[in-house]
């Protein structure tokens, strides 16, 4: 069956600006997490959705924002966009067995 | 706040040679333990998952045992090949969200 879908794969966007980044995640998977990746922070949870529902959230600005789709499938926003915020953007999702299965990635450039 | 700690940060070894990862963590409490193995500028594929009831997993060449009651985790890695050259991630999953390690790079050299 297929994977879990990021798109898109690359992104570069100006300092004030926003993004969509979006995620599908494997079919019957109900649960979608997403995860901030650089060299000097490691993986960061920035938060789940289950069911449409957020369900819990990691420490970041409320710039970071995201929701989900009756299909499971996943967008994260950020908005008013900052250089740190250049990085991967990793989304998981998971079935009843809580195994997760990641997808190749987001990588935003902000410049 | 849990807190998952991998040594080494790096590991380079000739093929063929067995290995071993660890992986510590802080607070016991969790719902299970997963490894991941990451190569560059790519997203995390899954090697094994433990859930917390369990010791031990086995998968082919790769073997993951967890003693949560002292908060650790080790991957062993039977005759490494340079296929198996990534960085290496094990995370905690305490129910509310994953904890990741920093990895574990490891370079298998021909």
């Amino acid at each position: 069956k297929a994977g879990v879908t990021q798109t898109p794969r690359y992104l570069i966007k100006t300092r004030g600006q926003q993004v969509t980044l979006s995620c599908s995640p494997i079919s019957g998977h109900r649960s979608v997490s997403w995860y901030q990746q650089t060299p000097g922070q490691g993986l960061q949870f920035l938060f789940e959705y289950f069911s449409e529902t957020q369900r819990n959230k990691g420490n970041f600005p409320g710039r970071f924002s995201g929701r989900q789709f009756s299909n499971s499938r996943s967008e994260m926003n950020v908005s008013t966009l900052e250089l740190g915020d250049s990085a991967l953007y990793l989304c998981a999702s998971r079935g009843v067995n809580t195994e997760a299965f990641f997808g190749q990635g987001t990588r935003l450039t902000v410049v | 706040k849990q807190e998952v700690t991998q040594i080494p940060a790096a590991l380079s070894v000739p093929e063929g040679e067995n290995l071993v990862l660890n992986c510590s963590f802080t607070d016991s409490a969790i719902y299970n333990l997963q490894w991941f193995r990451q190569d560059p500028g790519k997203g995390l594929t899954s090697l094994l998952l433990i859930q917390s009831s369990q010791r031990e997993q086995t998968s082919g060449r790769l073997n993951a045992s967890l003693d949560k009651s002292s908060g650790r985790s080790t991957l062993y890695i039977a005759a490494s090949q340079p296929g198996d050259s990534a960085t290496y991630l094990c995370a905690v999953n305490t129910g509310n969200q994953f904890y990741f390690g920093t990895g574990t790079s490891l370079t298998v050299i021909p």
